[in-house]
């Protein structure tokens, strides 16, 4: 089955500047990558997802870009503020079957 | 309407009570879903239901039931659970299943506590 492997598993970053997520996923029949923000004691938000036909997709501060020959994908935040720090999980999906498999996650905080 | 609700929010039962949390969707969404989340980890899939019809059981234990008695309501029957079933429960759904997941959306959870 799909696997997600997600790193750092927590980043500290400093206002203002960008943050970085990565992730490799395993099986290449996965077609659909979303990326979830998760604050403390919240349900888990789609914060902007990619298609496999395409190579990155942006959101004002937000872009996250795919490489589908090295199974990775990324999610870049630019220009952080502190209403950025929360939990992200990277996630991938396979068009034949419902699931979404989530990465462990990465505790991104936003130093002032 | 563009929520998930669950109900309850928390909840507290003991091993041998027999409980349900709720899980209610009016945005015509024919897919919806039951994970399980423990603290500081990923949500974990349970169940999948598609067009009212259980389509993915990840080898859940049966103290745990689904239920879909129709396109907006989703239930999961507790019964004789283990203080390591605490977590959160979160329901999600889907405008439907396969590619993309279409409208994919997660709903607050129900905070569950096994003593």
């Amino acid at each position: 089955g799909e696997n997600v492997e997600q790193h750092p598993s927590t980043l500290s970053v400093q206002e203002g500047d960008s943050a970085v997520i990565k992730c490799t996923y395993s099986d290449s029949a996965s077609n659909y990558f979303p990326w979830y923000k998760q604050e403390l004691g919240k349900r888990p938000q789609l914060i902007i997802d990619i298609r496999s036909n395409v190579g990155e997709k942006k959101d004002q501060r937000i872009a996250v870009t795919l490489n589908k020959t090295a199974k990775h994908f990324s999610l870049h935040i630019t220009e952080t503020q502190p209403e950025d720090s929360a939990v992200y999980f990277c996630a991938a999906s396979m068009g034949r079957d419902d699931k979404i498999i989530f990465g462990k996650g990465t505790r991104l905080h936003i130093l002032p | 309407d563009t929520e998930v609700t669950q109900t309850p929010k928390h909840l507290v039962m003991g091993m041998t009570n027999k409980k349900s949390l709720k899980c209610e969707q009016h945005m015509g969404h024919r897919a919806m879903y039951w994970y399980k989340q423990k603290a500081k980890k990923p949500p974990e899939l349970m169940f999948v239901y598609s067009y009212e019809k259980l389509s993915i059981n990840e080898s859940v234990p049966s103290r745990f039931s689904p239920e879909c008695p129709n396109s907006s309501l989703l239930n999961l029957h507790l019964h004789a659970l283990q203080p390591e079933d605490s977590a959160l429960y979160l329901c999600a759904s889907s405008f439907r299943t396969g590619p993309m997941k279409y409208g994919y959306t997660f709903g607050s959870g129900t905070r569950l506590t096994v003593v």
